[in-house]
């Protein structure tokens, strides 16, 4: 059974500091695995999603990198801003004949200090 | 960009009330789901759907849940009779195969 970590729980940093976020899936036989940011009582908000054929995917501050051998995902911030206080989850695919229902991490919840 | 749609965005009912939780996928998607979170842990599976019938659902779907898609657009939830342990965050999600996952904002569900 998948069973997916993130750790830190909670992650307080001062503006403008670059950070790390951690990720690690004890079942290394993923396809993908996909970032999200939740903001208090609100959805979902898909930030980057990796195949397992790539080693990382950027979009603007945001660098994420998979090590499938490992079992292990990075989500890199750069430059942090207050605006990107919010929890941070990971989750990797069940796939079952294209269904893929997720499993989740239990999110670092990230504090930017102005 | 596209979004996926719920409403209501918050809803209060007393147990033993059916509720049913509405959605408007993305219509290029191909894959639905719903997964819940319950106050503080993680975002869990209930159920997926594909080509107008359930494909997998979860030990927590059990038969006080159902999901239809009743007209090619909509795509509800429906829990029958709700008990106290029901009140979590309900999310909607469509999927095509190697774009990854979108969500809706969700629903608030406060069982009281």
């Amino acid at each position: 059974k998948q069973e997916v970590t993130q750790i830190p729980a909670a992650l307080s940093v001062p503006e403008g500091e670059n950070l790390v976020l951690n990720c690690s899936f004890t079942d290394s036989a993923i396809y993908n695995l996909q970032w999200f940011r939740q903001d208090p009582g609100k959805g979902l908000t898909s930030l980057l999603l990796i195949q397992s054929s790539q080693r990382e995917q950027t979009s603007g501050r945001l660098n994420a990198s998979l090590d499938k051998s490992s079992g292990r995902s990075t989500l890199y911030i750069a430059a942090s801003q207050p605006g990107d206080s919010a929890t941070y989850l990971c989750a990797v695919p069940i796939s079952n004949f294209g269904n893929e229902k997720l499993t989740f991490g239990t999110g670092t919840r990230l504090t930017i200090i102005p | 960009e596209p979004e996926v749609t719920q409403t209501p965005s918050h809803q209060v009912t007393q147990m033993g009330q059916e509720v049913i939780l509405r959605c408007v996928p993305i219509s290029n998607h191909l894959y639905f789901y719903w997964y819940r979170q319950i106050l503080g842990q993680k975002v869990e599976f209930l159920v997926s759907f594909y080509n107008n019938e359930i494909s997998e659902k979860s030990e927590i779907f059990d038969d006080q849940f159902s999901v239809e898609r009743p007209d090619g657009s909509n795509f509800t939830l429906k829990i029958r009779s709700t008990k106290l342990e029901d009140s979590a965050m309900y999310f909607c999600a469509g999927q095509r195969q190697v774009y990854g996952y979108t969500f809706g904002s969700g629903t608030r569900l406060t069982v009281v």
